[in-house]
């Protein structure tokens, strides 16, 4: 079965510090890994996936993050972090794009001025 | 750009009511599911829904629940019988779209649903 932990319900964070919100998956097969931003009463919007090449992968609004097989993490970083990026994340985990994603309890993110 | 879109946003049911959820995924999607989020709890699926039949459902989703496509563009959860413990956000999704990228779900914005 996979799981998805993030550690952390709630990170804040001064506007121009680096963001990193930490995501360890438990996968039997090959994981597909999302990390989703939920802005307050809204739906969920992909910030980026891995699904297979490169490690490092890019999102939108200066996110990125690393898949670190060894590690079984999917850790997200923003290096400056900004008032707008104030909202809750998910990293989620699936076997496939079309099979159902299995989510973590999400981060809230605080930015301070 | 394309978007998923869901009706009502917020519903307010009395215990042991019906209620239908409404969906209109993105229209060349061949994948649709249903989540849910308790408030203050993750995100949990549902059932997903391809070629016209569930392809997957969880253990939440009991006799109770029901989803349709009745007409090639809307995609419904009915919870026949309404009790407390399902008031929730729901969330509809749509992946898989012919000619577009195939493995990313794309979420509406929920539809709140209050059972007292």
């Amino acid at each position: 079965a996979q799981s998805v932990t993030q550690l952390g319900s709630h990170v804040s964070v001064s506007e121009g510090a680096l963001v990193l919100l930490r995501c360890n998956y438990s996968s039997s097969v090959p994981p597909y890994l999302f990390w989703y931003v939920q802005y307050p009463n809204q739906g969920l919007q992909l910030l980026l996936k891995y699904t297979t090449g490169a490690t490092l992968v890019k999102g939108i609004n200066g996110f990125e993050a690393e898949f670190k097989k060894s590690e079984t993490s999917f850790h997200l970083t923003k290096p400056s972090a900004h008032m707008s990026d104030a909202a809750e994340y998910f990293c989620a985990v699936s076997y496939s794009g079309n099979t159902p994603l299995v989510f973590g309890k999400g981060t809230r993110l605080s930015v301070i001025a | 750009e394309p978007e998923v879109t869901q009706t009502p946003s917020h519903q307010v049911t009395q215990m042991g009511q019906e209620v239908i959820l409404r969906c209109v995924p993105i229209s060349n999607h061949l994948y649709f599911y249903w989540y849910r989020q308790i408030l203050g709890q993750k995100v949990e699926f549902l059932v997903s829904f391809y070629n016209n039949e569930i392809s997957e459902k969880s253990e939440i989703f009991d006799d109770q629940f029901s989803v349709e496509r009745p007409d090639g563009s809307n995609f419904t959860l009915k919870i026949r019988s309404t009790k407390l413990e399902d008031s929730a956000m729901y969330f509809c999704a749509s992946s898989g779209g012919q000619g577009a990228i195939v493995d990313t779900q794309y979420f509406g914005p929920g539809t709140r649903l209050t059972v007292l």
